[in-house]
């Protein structure tokens, strides 16, 4: 299995409070996403990296910053949460570009009440 | 802008049946072409993926699927269906840039005994 560790795993909390979901990677591959998956949607890109302090939006950046000040960490803030961003979050990576194979970590779960 | 349509939310076979999941695309610019599987509580994991080489693909798990350009299509199909292919399947492609790859929706395959 490819190195990706989620955490946390689950999480709830308030609306309008920060949070912030950890993706860590043990492979050195350069680039890393962070996707929601919601019912009917499928997957959804936030946010991506395609190396350290390189980053850029997806479909559905409203609400949500990332850092990446280490190859093998990206880091997802939600500013101030809202129900609507009560979903499943899983971190990807790939050794290059969007034509070579995604790895998956495991997705934290995270209800905003 | 790129979009992805699986034809199906669920489908269901019997154990030994033909598996076959549809995916279309919308763009006219040939794209490269992913199919993951999702099984539960898990991250995704690649079955298959088409990079302009030949256009019938072969997968883990017996999986394949065939591109076709003049239908905008990607169709995973499996001769005969075991329990354990029961699970979410995502097809996904590039967008015209290249920079980001598109999830459709989803097919939840359910197999009975």
């Amino acid at each position: 299995d490819a190195g990706i560790t989620q955490s946390p795993r689950h999480k709830v909390t308030e609306t309008g409070t920060p949070v912030t979901l950890r993706c860590h990677q043990t492979e050195n591959h350069r680039y890393m996403y962070w996707y929601r998956q919601d019912p009917g949607h499928g997957l959804r890109l936030i946010h991506y990296s395609y190396g350290v302090k390189d980053t850029d939006k997806g479909e559905v950046s409203d609400g949500y910053s990332v850092s990446r000040s280490k190859t093998e960490d990206f880091l997802l803030t939600l500013e101030s949460a809202t129900s609507s961003q009560t979903s499943v979050y899983f971190c990807a990576i790939s050794v290059s570009g969007v034509n070579t194979e995604a790895f998956f970590g495991q997705g934290t779960r995270l209800t905003v009440v | 802008a790129q979009s992805v349509t699986q034809l199906g939310s669920h489908v269901s076979v019997s154990e030994g049946a033909l598996v076959l999941l549809r995916c279309n695309y919308s763009s006219s610019v040939p794209p490269y072409l992913f199919w993951y599987v999702q099984y539960p509580n898990q991250g995704l994991q690649l079955l298959l993926k088409y990079t302009s080489a030949a256009t019938l693909v072969k997968g883990i798990n017996g999986f394949e699927a065939e591109f076709k350009k003049s239908e905008t299509s990607f169709h995973l199909t499996k001769p005969s269906a075991h329990m354990s292919d029961a699970a979410e399947y995502f097809c996904a492609v590039t967008t015209t840039s290249y920079d980001k790859v598109i999830f459709g929706p989803g097919t939840s395959l359910s197999v009975i005994p």
